[in-house]
């Protein structure tokens, strides 16, 4: 059974950088898109960015100048980096796989494994 | 960037009930539209993808339709875990993939 868990720190400063890593149990980073998803406190889901288990990355334009994310394959984790966090960046962060589902009108891509999320807060 | 409007934003409803909820996107998506069910503290659960097709190991108690910029959600005969929050999400253009604002089911 495939699982996913966040790991990092629960606290970081205002402009500090925000890290945290994804780790999978019970597959292979190989293959398939590997997100990371926030939800902010009354507010809904915010796609952050994804990034193939090749490196290729693709980021929520909103974000795309302070995130950057790494995948590292032999340790089946792939990581997020936020620069200059703000109180706005205290969120619900979760890390998801995307699979690709082959239907008539295409390949949809759906989030079938999600970890249980991580609580960060920005706060000095 | 495609935008979801969901509705309710919150509904309250009782054991047994039928409900429905509905995505609207701010742009035709064909059916490249997934649902979530959201519970704190638990990893968020994929229910349908495509619209309209099941996921593994959900209850059929759960279907949705729709295509192009408008879609629902349906869930017949509510249980007590069916409490919780539901999201729509397309993946039809991207970046970025979006969701929707989010549904709030609760215990009338």
């Amino acid at each position: 059974q495939v699982q996913l868990q966040e790991s990092g720190p629960g606290l970081v400063k205002p402009s500090e950088t925000l890290s945290l890593t994804c780790t999978l149990s019970g597959g292979f980073i190989s293959s398939y898109y590997w997100n990371w998803i926030r939800q902010t406190a009354g507010q809904g889901l915010e796609w952050i960015g994804r990034i193939y288990s090749t490196g290729s990355t693709n980021y929520n334009p909103s974000l795309k100048s302070r995130v950057s994310m790494s995948v590292d394959t032999s340790n089946n984790q792939f990581s997020l980096r936020l620069t200059s966090v703000t109180a706005a960046d205290t969120a619900v962060y979760y890390c998801a796989r995307a699979v690709p589902r082959s239907t008539v009108f295409g390949v949809v891509h759906a989030f079938d494994t999600w970890g249980q999320g991580t609580k960060v807060t920005v706060s000095s | 960037d495609i935008q979801m409007t969901q509705s309710p934003s919150s509904l309250s409803a009782s054991v047994g009930d039928r409900v429905t909820i509905t995505c609207r996107t701010s742009q035709t998506i064909s059916s490249f539209l997934n649902w979530y069910q959201l519970k704190p503290g638990k990893a968020p659960k994929l229910l349908l993808y495509a619209a309209s097709t099941l996921q593994s190991g959900v209850p059929s108690r759960f279907s949705g339709s729709g295509s192009g910029t408008d879609f629902t959600l349906t869930i017949t005969s509510l249980q007590p875990e069916d409490f919780a929050t539901y999201y729509c999400q397309q993946t039809y253009t991207t970046p970025p993939i979006t969701f929707g604002q989010g549904t709030r089911l609760d215990i009338k």
